[in-house]
Parts: C-alpha cells; structure tokens; sequence
C-alpha cells in the first residue's frame, strides 16, 4: 500500500514565476493536509482539505496561494508569482476515518526560489 | 484555538543518556496528542500517539508520552538514547472537535556517539 505520495521532490523557481506541487493521499484516504516547513519555524498548518471542498484554510495565505482537491486527481497546491521568501519544504499528508485523526505524511517538496 | 509549545530547540546527549523532550499544549476541551520524528532528510514519521485511556502511551523505537492533563502537558522520553535517535521531533494537538493538527515548533536532537 503506497503511502502519500508528493511531486516534485524538488522544484526550482524564479521569481514571479509559478509552482505546482503534486499531492496523492493514501489509498482511501479521503482528506489531504497541506503543511509548511521553514528553518527553526516547525511545521505551519496551511490547508485541510477533503474531495472537492476546501474544510479550513486559514493557513493559507491571503493571496497567490491556492489548493484543491478534485474528485479524481492528486491534490495541487499552487503558487503564484513565487517570490523567494515561499522557498520552504511542502508537505502533504493524509488521514481518513479509519484511522482517525493520525496523519501520515508524504516524503515532502522543496521549492526554492531563486 | 489551540497551540502548541516545544520549550527545547535543541538538545544534546550522550549515548545512553536518559531523554525527556518538553511539550505543552493551550486548549481548554478534550484533545489528542501526537508525537512525530522526522530523521534527517526523511519525511515525518508517527511515533506515538494518545486519544483517550492510560496516560502514559508506548511507541516505536522505545520511546514513550505521559499525558498530564492538569499540566497541559505531553512529555516524550526514552530511558536510553541511540545514536540513530539524532533527528527532529514534532509535538502535536488536535481538538477532538477538530480536524485541524497543530504542530509545535520541534526540538533538533543531536545524540553524541
């Protein structure tokens, strides 16, 4: 059984530019949380999301950032007009009602912007 | 809303050394309690967790979690530390009302050969 599955391991961007990163849960899972990780800053929870519907969001940040989760598909969080300061690891993770509310994490994408 | 605080950064240790690692939570209901590791460049793995019944939970690797509810606390320990214990370890909360998990600021543990 895969785990959470994340892409690009690794994706560099210059400024203005715009990044995607790939999210797929585990099989049967049904909710994707989306996490940011920055040096001495831990883990910031950006976006918690089931199919089709965004659940709380109140992480993201106001503007150039997005997330969905479509009804087929992997989970996307997009970034618009990168800007160096949204150089950060990216992580993904899943749960679903079975194993109630312990999240497994993807092995992370780190986006660098230069 | 809840939130979590990890009060070592960093911690270093001798092999064999006994290890407890502070974790406090603020959030005034019912929560469940996590404790992730996440080995150098890895991706963050569960190492225990607690949502009701005894206190002091058991997970991998010989590491254990006391819930202290009065304390708002949620400490980890391991009598022992191995080398292969050098990573970052994540303390976190969620509300039982909540899908949302908070993760504290994580504390870099560094085990000296």
């Amino acid at each position: 059984n895969a785990g959470v599955m994340q892409n690009p391991r690794h994706l560099v961007r210059r400024r203005g530019q715009e990044a995607r990163l790939r999210c797929s849960p585990m099989k049967g899972h049904s909710h994707v949380y989306w996490y940011r990780q920055l040096p001495e800053e831990g883990l910031k929870f950006m976006v918690y999301l089931q199919k089709e519907n965004i659940i709380d969001e109140s992480g993201m940040p106001k503007e150039r950032f997005s997330a969905e989760f479509p009804k087929e598909g992997p989970s996307i969080l997009r970034i618009q007009q990168v800007v160096r300061g949204d150089s950060a690891a990216y992580f993904c993770a899943s749960s679903d009602v079975r194993s109630g509310n312990t999240i497994y994490f993807g092995e992370g994408s780190w986006l660098t912007v230069v | 809303a809840q939130s979590v605080s990890q009060h070592n950064h960093h911690v270093i240790l001798s092999e064999a050394a006994s290890l407890e690692l502070g974790c406090n939570y603020s959030y005034g209901g019912t929560v469940n309690l996590f404790w992730y590791v996440q080995y150098p460049g890895q991706h963050l793995q569960l190492l225990l967790k607690y949502f009701s019944g005894d206190p002091l939970v058991k997970g991998i690797k010989g590491f254990e979690a006391e819930f202290i509810k009065s304390k708002f606390s949620f400490n980890l320990r391991k009598p022992s530390v191995q080398w292969s214990d050098t990573a970052e370890y994540f303390c976190a909360v969620n509300a039982q009302t909540d899908d949302k998990i908070i993760f504290g600021k994580g504390t870099r543990l560094h085990i000296l050969p």
